[in-house]
C-alpha cells in the first residue's frame, strides 16, 4: 500500500523568500503520480500541482515547483517568492489503481511580512 | 453543478442521533472518496467507491460508519448513535478514475459538530 511522509509539522517563511516543504513516498507501483494540495484557513482543498513518475521533467506551475527525485522516492514542493496568501496546510498526495486517495499529514506553512 | 457539492454545509446533532451527510460529485466521476478532518489535522480515510462498489472501506472508524453510493453519483455517509469525537470536518472528493494522474476534486466538507 501507498504511504506518505511529510516530517515538518510547520514551517515558517519570510516573504518573497523561497521554501520547500518535503514529501517522500513509498509504493511498490512501478507508475504512480504524486499531488500536491492546499488548503487555507476557509477549509477547501486546493490542487496545486502533479508529477507523473515517467515525466523526465520536474512539474512547473507559475511559483510552484516539484524537486522530484524518483532515487530517493522524494517530491518536495518548492514554492517562489512566498506571498502572505501563502499560509496554509499542504499536503501531498498520491492515488492508487483501485485502492483510495492517500494523503500525509500535511505541513502548515506561516508566512512571515 | 460544475464541482463536487456537500450537504449540509454545517450540521449541529446530539449525542446519539444519527446523521446523514450527503456528497454530489462531479459528473462524470466514478471514484468517490470520503475523508474526515479533525481541526488543524491531516485527512482520515473513510471509503472509497469506484461506481457504486466500495472496494476500500478500510477506514470507516466503527460500525456506526456506514457510506452508499447510488446511481454511479450521489453517495450518502451515514453515523448512527453519534458522539463527541464524531465531531470533525467531512470531506468528500471525486476523481474521473481510480489511477495515477487521476486529480481528486474536493468539496466545500460538511462541519459536524455533536453536544
Amino acid at each position: 500500500a501507498q504511504k506518505i511522509t511529510q516530517t515538518q509539522p510547520g514551517m515558517f517563511v519570510q516573504e518573497k523568500e523561497a521554501v520547500t516543504l518535503d514529501c517522500t513516498y513509498d509504493t511498490s507501483d512501478q507508475s504512480y503520480g504524486l499531488f500536491w494540495y492546499k488548503q487555507p484557513s476557509s477549509g477547501e482543498m486546493i490542487f496545486l500541482i502533479y508529477q507523473g513518475s515517467y515525466d523526465e521533467q520536474n512539474a512547473t506551475e507559475g511559483r510552484y515547483s516539484l524537486n522530484f527525485q524518483k532515487a530517493r522516492k522524494s517530491a518536495n514542493l518548492v514554492i517562489s517568492a512566498s506571498q502572505l496568501g501563502d499560509s496554509a496546510m499542504y499536503f501531498c498526495a498520491m492515488p492508487s489503481y483501485g485502492q483510495n486517495f492517500v494523503f500525509g499529514p500535511g505541513t502548515r506553512l506561516s508566512v512571515l511580512p | 453543478g460544475a464541482g463536487v457539492s456537500q450537504s449540509p454545509s454545517n450540521k449541529v446533532t446530539e449525542k446519539g442521533k444519527d446523521v446523514e451527510l450527503r456528497c454530489d460529485p462531479i459528473s462524470g466521476h466514478t471514484a468517490l472518496y470520503w475523508y474526515r478532518q479533525s481541526l488543524g489535522q491531516g485527512l482520515e480515510f473513510l471509503i472509497y467507491f469506484q461506481g457504486n462498489s466500495a472496494p476500500d472501506k478500510s477506514g470507516l472508524p466503527s460500525d456506526r460508519f456506514s457510506a452508499e453510493r447510488t446511481g454511479g453519483s450521489v453517495s450518502t455517509l451515514t453515523i448512527q448513535r453519534t458522539q463527541q469525537e464524531d465531531s470533525a470536518v467531512y470531506l468528500c472528493a471525486s476523481s474521473p478514475g481510480a489511477g495515477m494522474n487521476t486529480e481528486a476534486f474536493f468539496g466545500q466538507g460538511t462541519r459536524l459538530t455533536v453536544v
